[in-house]
């Protein structure tokens, strides 16, 4: 029972790189979400995908892309990283799009940016 | 604008030591409120849906509970392993508005 899986775990990187963040889900949800977690500011959404082939914006989108590669995996990339940008970031996916919908998350990826 | 906040920000109880989490919610047109558990390192791990007031849920020691602008998470007896940091949020059209959460501890 994989569930939402996110790939690297842990990522350092140095301000002006880029990075992918990996995330599959094998529940056959067919929407999915990017947020990011800061202290005492709660979860954040980045981009979401409410199925395979489309993708919107959230409420903090700048900075980021994302990619719906396929039904089960979602990916967020960051083209030129910042410093503000380092974060805990959190992939989730929920059958359907929609607010009566419970989303069900990985384990995040820390990701610091010096 | 839409809004969900968390209070307390930290609990401390003893085992056994039952006490209440609360959400209250500004969220236009509230399509369900849920409830999620977050351990150290991990991601949430959701609890419960709530979808109109007056609507109760419970899962072993953990019964949440909704009205018009808030919600209660109730624990009752609660044990070590019920420390983590309890997570709600807000259904508004097609998001999730997440509070700040309640960082739970259980001294046994």
């Amino acid at each position: 029972n994989a569930g939402v899986t996110q790939t690297p775990k842990f990522q350092v990187l140095k301000t002006g790189q880029s990075m992918t963040l990996q995330c599959a889900q094998d529940m056959n949800h067919n929407s999915m979400y990017w947020y990011r977690q800061d202290p005492g500011m709660g979860l954040r959404l980045i981009y979401y995908s409410a199925s395979e082939g489309t993708t919107d914006k959230g409420e903090v989108p700048n900075g980021y892309n994302v990619s719906r590669l396929n039904k089960r995996e979602f990916s967020l990339r960051l083209e030129s990283a910042a410093p503000s940008q380092t974060s805990v970031y959190f992939c989730a996916s929920s059958p359907r799009e929609g607010a009566y919908q419970p989303q069900h998350f990985g384990d995040g990826t820390r990701l610091s940016i010096l | 604008e839409d809004q969900v906040t968390q209070s307390p920000e930290a609990l401390r109880l003893q085992e056994g030591e039952s006490s209440s989490l609360n959400c209250s919610y500004t969220v236009s047109g509230l399509r369900g409120l849920f409830w999620y558990r977050q351990d150290p390192g991990k991601g949430p791990e959701f609890l419960f849906t709530l979808y109109s007031a007056g609507e109760e849920k419970e899962k072993e020691r953990l019964k949440a509970t909704l009205t018009k602008k808030e919600s209660f998470l109730h624990i009752t007896a609660p044990k070590p392993e019920d420390s983590a940091t309890y997570l709600c949020a807000g259904g508004a059209t097609n998001k999730l508005i997440f509070g700040t959460g309640t960082l739970l501890a259980v001294q046994p």
